[in-house]
This record gives structure tokens, sequence and C-alpha cells, in this order.
């Protein structure tokens, strides 16, 4: 059964980068599926961040996609969020997902890790 | 940009009610529509795929239809830990994924 898990800095400055990890056991991130992120800020509805596929095809939402960067360490077995010059607005909890079989929806989720931009 | 109206918002309803949310996209999707549950404090979890397709493990009283731009989720049966927020997600080719704002289902 595969497991993601989430890590990285609960706090980042305004203005900073944010940058996420997250580890996939239970299946090869190298073989097929893509592998995405989603956020949700506190009290408020789910958002797609970006997603990528056999480490080098990335798709990003259009409203983020010149601040997102997402990657692929295969002998880590993990992917990467990074989010550059944060504001409040990006304050959210942030989940890594493995994408459905056919990729048009999240079969696997990490459990989530809050980030707070602020001072 | 494709949009999802996902209503209602919120709903109440008792055990044993059919329980019924709906969501429409602004323009063709084919079969690419998804419905999720996220209990509070939780990562949602997909419930049915592909407009009415059950995910390993959910229960049967769960169901999902429609297509093209209209689309309906369903509970036949309430039951008590059904409380939580459903969303629908729908998926576009280009690739894009939206989801709805959810609604969040409470039992009396």
């Amino acid at each position: 059964q595969v497991q993601l898990q989430e890590s990285g800095p609960g706090l980042v400055k305004p203005s900073e980068t944010l940058s996420l990890t997250c580890a996939v056991s239970g299946y090869s991130i190298s073989s097929d599926y893509y592998w995405g992120w989603i956020r949700q800020p506190p009290g408020k509805g789910l958002e797609w961040i970006g997603s990528i596929y056999h480490s080098e095809n990335t798709y990003y939402d259009p409203s983020l996609k010149s601040r997102v960067t997402i990657s692929v360490d295969t002998s880590k077995n993990r992917f990467s969020l990074k989010l550059t010059s944060v504001t409040a607005a990006d304050t959210a909890v942030y989940y890594c997902a493995r994408h459905c079989s056919g990729g048009s929806c999240f079969s696997n989720w990490g459990q989530g890790t809050l980030v707070t931009v602020s001072s | 940009d494709i949009q999802m109206t996902q209503s209602p918002s919120s709903l109440s309803a008792s055990v044993g009610d059919r329980v019924t949310i709906t969501c429409q996209a602004s323009q063709d999707i084919s079969i690419y529509l998804n419905w999720y549950q996220q209990k509070p404090g939780k990562a949602p979890k997909l419930l049915i795929y592909d407009v009415s397709n059950l995910e390993t493990g959910v229960p049967s009283r769960f169901s999902g239809s429609g297509s093209g731009t209209d689309f309906t989720f369903t509970i036949s049966s309430l039951q008590p830990e059904d409380t939580a927020t459903y969303y629908c997600q729908q998926y576009d080719i280009l690739p894009s994924y939206t989801f709805g704002q959810g609604t969040k289902l409470e039992i009396k």
C-alpha cells in the first residue's frame, strides 16, 4: 500500500521560498503514475498546485505557474515542491498525492502539513 | 479555465435520509468528475471516480451520476460517520484539476 508523508518548515517569511518534500513508501516513484501537490487554506476549499510525471513532465496551475517548481528525486523516492515569493495568501495545509492510474483523480494522499507565511 | 459550481454549500439531514449534492461544470467535462470526502483535520478521501465508479472499499450507499456539465453525488441512507465535507473535482486534458467549493454535511 503506497504511503505519502509531507515534510518541511511550518513557518516561512513573506517573500521567501516555501519548500516541501513528499516521501513515498510502498511504491517506486520512478514507475508509472502522476504525483501532485494540492493545498487548502484554513477553512477553505482545495486548490491543485501542480503535478509531475516520469520525473520530467510537469504541469502547474496557471495562477501559480510563475512561482512553482515540482521535481522528483528517484534515488530517495520522493518529490518536492518549491513556491517562491510567498505571501500570507499562501498559508495553507499542503498535501502531496498520487494520482489515480488514469491521471484524472487523486487516489492516495499524505496527511498534510500546515505552512504559515508570517514574519 | 473550467469552473465548478457545487451546491448546496451546507446541509443538515437525519440518519437514514437520502442526500444529494450537485456539481455543475462551466463546460462539458465528459466523464472526468470525481467526488471526495474530507473529515476535519484529515486529508480528502476519494469516493467516486469518473462520475460513477466506486473506489475500492467505499460503501455502496455512495453513488454518482451525470454527464457533460451536470453531476450528482448521492448517499442513499445517511449514516452518522458520513458527517464530513464533500468535494467534486474535474479533470481537464491540459491537464488541470479544479475542485468545487465543498458541501458541509451535518447530521441532525
